[in-house]
C-alpha cells in the first residue's frame, strides 16, 4: 500500500542555517509528491509539488526539494532558514486521482 | 477572489450526537476534498465530492457522509460520534476532480466528549 513516511517528528535550526527535512514514500510507480506547511491555527499552504521531468523542483518562500528515484526519497531543503518558516510541514503523495497520502509532519522550531 | 472557508471554527458536542460541518469553495473550484487530521498526525483522505457526486473514498466507515452543492460548497455529516472522532477537519478545493492544486480551508476543531 501506498505511504508516506517523515522520519523526523521534530527539528530545531538556528535562523540562517539551512534546512533538510526528510521524506520517503513508498509506491510502486513515480507518485505525484507534495510538500505543504501548517503554521498554528491554519489550513495547509502547498509549498512546492513534483510530477514529471526535472527532478529539482522550486516552490514559494525559497524552499526546493528533490526527488531522488533511486532512494524513494523527495526531500525539502531551504538554504537559509527564517524565523517565520516555524511551522509542521508535511510530504504527500498522490494515490489516484483523488487520495493524497500524507506523512505524520515534521514540527520545525527555528532558534534566534 | 475567496478562498476556502469552513464552519465552524470549533465545536463540541456528545459521544452518540450527530455533526455537519460546511466549506465554502475557492471561487471557480467544482471539486471540495475532506480530511481528517488528528492531534500530532498528517491528513487522512475521507472523500472527495465532483460536481456533487462522490469522487472517491478513503478509509472511513458509512457514518462519515457528505454532500455537495449545486454552487459547490460542501457539507461532511459525521453519525454516532465517537471520542475518536475529535480531530481537526480540513477540506481542499480544486479544479475538475483533481487533486493536483489544492486549496485548504483553515479547519473545523471537532472535540468529542
Amino acid at each position: 500500500a501506498q505511504s508516506v513516511t517523515q522520519p523526523d517528528i521534530h527539528i530545531t535550526v538556528s535562523e540562517g542555517a539551512s534546512l533538510e527535512l526528510r521524506c520517503n514514500y513508498s509506491y510502486g510507480a513515480t507518485p505525484y509528491l507534495f510538500w505543504y506547511v501548517q503554521s498554528p491555527g491554519q489550513g495547509l499552504q502547498l509549498l512546492l509539488k513534483y510530477f514529471s521531468g526535472d527532478t529539482l523542483v522550486q516552490g514559494i518562500k525559497g524552499f526546493e526539494a528533490e526527488f531522488k528515484r533511486s532512494q524513494s526519497s523527495f526531500n525539502l531543503r531551504k538554504p537559509s532558514v527564517h524565523w517565520s518558516d516555524a511551522a509542521e510541514y508535511f510530504c504527500a503523495s498522490r494515490y489516484n486521482n483523488n487520495d493524497m497520502r500524507f506523512g505524520a509532519g515534521t514540527r520545525l522550531t527555528v532558534k534566534p | 477572489e475567496t478562498g476556502v472557508t469552513q464552519s465552524p471554527t470549533h465545536l463540541i458536542k456528545t459521544r452518540g450526537q450527530q455533526v455537519t460541518l460546511r466549506c465554502s469553495s475557492q471561487s471557480g473550484h467544482n471539486t471540495v476534498s475532506w480530511y481528517q487530521q488528528a492531534l500530532g498526525q498528517g491528513p487522512q483522505f475521507i472523500f472527495q465530492y465532483y460536481r456533487e457526486e462522490e469522487n472517491g473514498r478513503g478509509n472511513f466507515p458509512p457514518r462519515f457522509s457528505g454532500l455537495q452543492f449545486p454552487n459547490y460548497s460542501s457539507e461532511l455529516n459525521v453519525n454516532a460520534l465517537e471520542l475518536d472522532d475529535s480531530a481537526l477537519y480540513l477540506c481542499a478545493s480544486s479544479l475538475d476532480g483533481s487533486s493536483y492544486e489544492q486549496y485548504f480551508g483553515p479547519g473545523t476543531r471537532l472535540t468529542v466528549t
